[in-house]
């Protein structure tokens, strides 16, 4: 089955130790998507990547960055965790041509990857 | 600042019962409107969406309720079921995809 994949579904890191959360989509969408999800609150968009170009939302801290070596793969990097980074995030997926229909396409979701701060 | 605002927090029905989650904004320019399902421990799922210049859009138990002029949306579950206890999300988009709050449903036997 076509899905997203996320790894590790949980990981535990320590205060300042990097983290690195993967995600993998069999979709073939050009459009992969993360969100950070914080307990009882809604998905906020971090960055996404449309193709190879990234997009960075503005009140995304530099603390977090993001690499997509191909059509296939996307990592989220989080170069030093605070305990206020604890949160359950989420990749996702869309196919778009661009122009005006931009972000019309159904995004598909992962499971998440629920990240603990020690 | 929450674009999209969601209520109510938690709602609990009996089963048979209809739900009903309620949503409202601020932007005229978003112009799509998705509601996504979300069960523990998955990510979202998209359960239906509607665009403005539509006022209904029925899926099955599920329809959206639009009232562009009031900027307000609505997801109707008929006849709720155990099975629909989840957290559901309603969407706008704009530049991107915005996010209410959510409200976790608890359909009871």
């Amino acid at each position: 089955d076509a899905m997203v994949i996320q790894n590790p579904r949980y990981q535990v890191t320590q205060f300042g130790k990097p983290v690195t959360l993967s995600c993998s989509q069999t979709l073939n969408h050009n459009v992969m998507y993360w969100y950070q999800q914080k307990s009882s609150q809604a998905p906020k968009l971090l960055f996404h990547y449309y193709d190879k170009d990234f997009n960075n939302e503005a009140d995304t801290p530099d603390n977090f960055q993001s690499r997509r070596p191909n059509t296939s793969f996307c990592f989220l990097d989080i170069r030093s965790p605070g305990l206020g980074d604890a949160a359950m995030y989420l990749c996702a997926t869309s196919r778009d041509s661009g122009g005006a229909g931009f972000g019309y396409n159904e995004q598909f979701f992962g499971p998440g990857t629920r990240l603990t701060v020690l | 600042q929450q674009q999209v605002k969601q209520s109510p927090q938690s709602l609990i029905v009996q089963k048979g019962g209809i739900s009903i989650i309620n949503c409202a904004y601020e932007n005229t320019a978003f112009d799509y409107f998705p509601w996504y399902q979300q069960f523990p421990g998955k990510g979202p799922a998209l359960l239906i969406a509607i665009r403005p210049d539509v006022s209904e859009k029925k899926e099955g138990r599920f329809t959206i309720s639009f009232n562009k002029s009031a900027k307000q949306f609505s997801l109707h579950i008929m006849d709720s079921q155990p099975g629909d206890s989840a957290t559901y999300f309603c969407a706008a988009r704009g530049h991107n995809l915005f996010f209410g709050t959510g409200t976790r449903l608890t359909v009871i036997p």
